[in-house]
């Protein structure tokens, strides 16, 4: 059964960058067909999809974040990561990776970040 | 960008009653349409995709319909653990998927 699981720093100080793994396990990241993404969900808010990598590394990034967003690939560790450049506190957020196939499927368990001094 | 938006933002509904929660694409998005619901503290967890297909292991009592651009998630005879929040997302205009702003379906 495929299992993903998010680390990283839990608090990052403004315009720093927020850099987080997620380990999959169960399976091989570079199994055909598969995107591996990143989402947040602020506090109290709904979800926002961040980005995607393929596992030969072609990226896609939401408009909205992409001057700040780089998602990489290490297929040798099954493990993706995400840097997030410049953070505010708009960027407090729980932060999930999902496999995405017809729908997002399965998600991490989630880590929360906080931006703050 | 495709804007996914839910109605209600909030739906009061006794236990054993029918919830009826909608979904509208700014745009078409075909059949690519997923459900999620979300309870405190968890991950979202994968309920419909294809508008209408139940996800592995998800009870009978959900089912969603729709197409284009307008969609239904229909849970019948509520349950205690079915309140949550739901989410509805696209993923036609891949791979710029969208998320609805989420509906809570709270007791009444």
């Amino acid at each position: 059964q495929l299992q993903l699981q998010e680390s990283g720093p839990g608090l990052v100080k403004p315009s720093e960058t927020l850099s987080l793994t997620c380990t999959v396990s169960g399976g091989s990241i570079s199994s055909s067909s598969s995107y591996w993404s990143w989402i947040r969900q602020p506090p109290g808010k709904g979800l926002e999809w961040i980005g995607s990598i393929y596992y030969s590394g072609s990226t896609y990034y939401n408009p909205s974040l992409k001057s700040r967003v780089t998602i990489s690939v290490d297929t040798s560790k099954n493990q993706f990561s995400l840097k997030l450049s410049s953070v505010t506190a708009a960027d407090t957020a729980v932060y999930y990776c999902a496999r995405p196939m017809s729908g997002f499927d399965p998600w991490g368990q989630g880590t929360l970040v906080t931006v703050s001094s | 960008e495709i804007v996914m938006t839910q109605s209600p933002a909030t739906l009061s509904v006794s236990p054993g009653e029918r919830a009826t929660l909608s979904c509208r694409a700014s745009q078409s998005v075909s059949s690519n349409l997923a459900w999620y619901q979300q309870k405190p503290g968890q991950a979202p967890r994968l309920l419909i995709y294809g508008s209408s297909t139940r996800a592995t292991g998800i009870p009978a009592r959900f089912s969603g319909s729709g197409s284009g651009t307008e969609f239904t998630l229909t849970i019948s005879n509520l349950q205690s653990e079915d309140f949550a929040v739901y989410y509805c997302q696209q993923y036609n205009n891949w791979p710029l998927w969208t998320f609805g702003q989420g509906t809570k379906v709270e007791v009444k």
